[in-house]
């Protein structure tokens, strides 16, 4: 069974610029959450989808948003990119308790 | 509110025996996870605790005391390969809903020779 899929794993962008991130949940979970994790913050929670809806929402600017399609796949997007954005961005899957993780996405905003 | 605290950082020799611990204060709890996250990793499941008691996984074991607010991960037998970054999660809410881990700032472990 292969894991969460996010991709890229790194990226450089400009202040001001906009992002997008993808993730690809394990097959058949229908969840998929978003985390920020820096290192003063820990990990912090975007948003969660669950078949096309946002469920949850963190306590975050309205720069960022995020989408989930028919295939569960999900997009964040950060528009407007501050330098305070910078950090390691996680998507997790779940069918019920916790989570499986992908790897991340490193964001450094220049 | 949620708030999960643990220490920042512990260190411990090889071989031994070390007890991480995680409180919290939750407005709704329905259950405890601990991750283990290695520098420049994702997180990795390592327990789920929902009742009171201790959960033993091997090398590793999990206490929860609901009523206290408390939760340990206990780490037996440490090898170099554990050191790494553990995160205490809290569950705010039960059955199938909206799914949120509210996460503490994590407890970096140092495994010395």
């Amino acid at each position: 069974k292969a894991g969460v899929t996010q991709t890229p794993r790194y990226l450089i962008k400009t202040r001001g610029q906009q992002v997008t991130l993808s993730c690809s949940p394990i097959s058949g979970h229908r969840s998929v959450s978003w985390y920020q994790q820096t290192p003063g913050q820990g990990l912090q929670f975007l948003f969660e989808y669950f078949s096309e809806t946002q469920r949850n929402k963190g306590n975050f600017p309205g720069r960022f948003s995020g989408r989930q399609f028919s295939n569960s796949r999900s997009e964040m997007n950060v528009s407007t990119l501050e330098l305070g954005d910078s950090a390691l961005y996680l998507c997790a899957s779940s069918e019920g308790y916790g989570y499986t993780f992908g790897s991340g996405t490193r964001l450094t905003v220049v | 509110g949620q708030n999960i605290d643990q220490p920042t950082e512990m260190t411990a020799t090889e071989g031994a025996i070390v007890q991480i611990n995680c409180t919290y204060q939750t407005s709704g709890f329905n259950g405890l996870f601990w991750y283990q996250q290695h520098a420049g990793e994702a997180p990795t499941f390592l327990s789920y605790n929902v009742l009171d008691g201790l959960e033993e996984k091997g090398r590793f074991s999990s206490f929860l005391s609901r009523s206290k607010g408390y939760s340990y991960l206990l780490l037996k037998e440490l090898q170099m390969k554990d050191s790494a970054s553990y995160l205490c999660a809290v569950s705010p809410r039960s059955g199938a809903g909206s799914y949120q881990l509210t996460f503490g700032k994590g407890t970096k472990l140092s495994v010395i020779p």
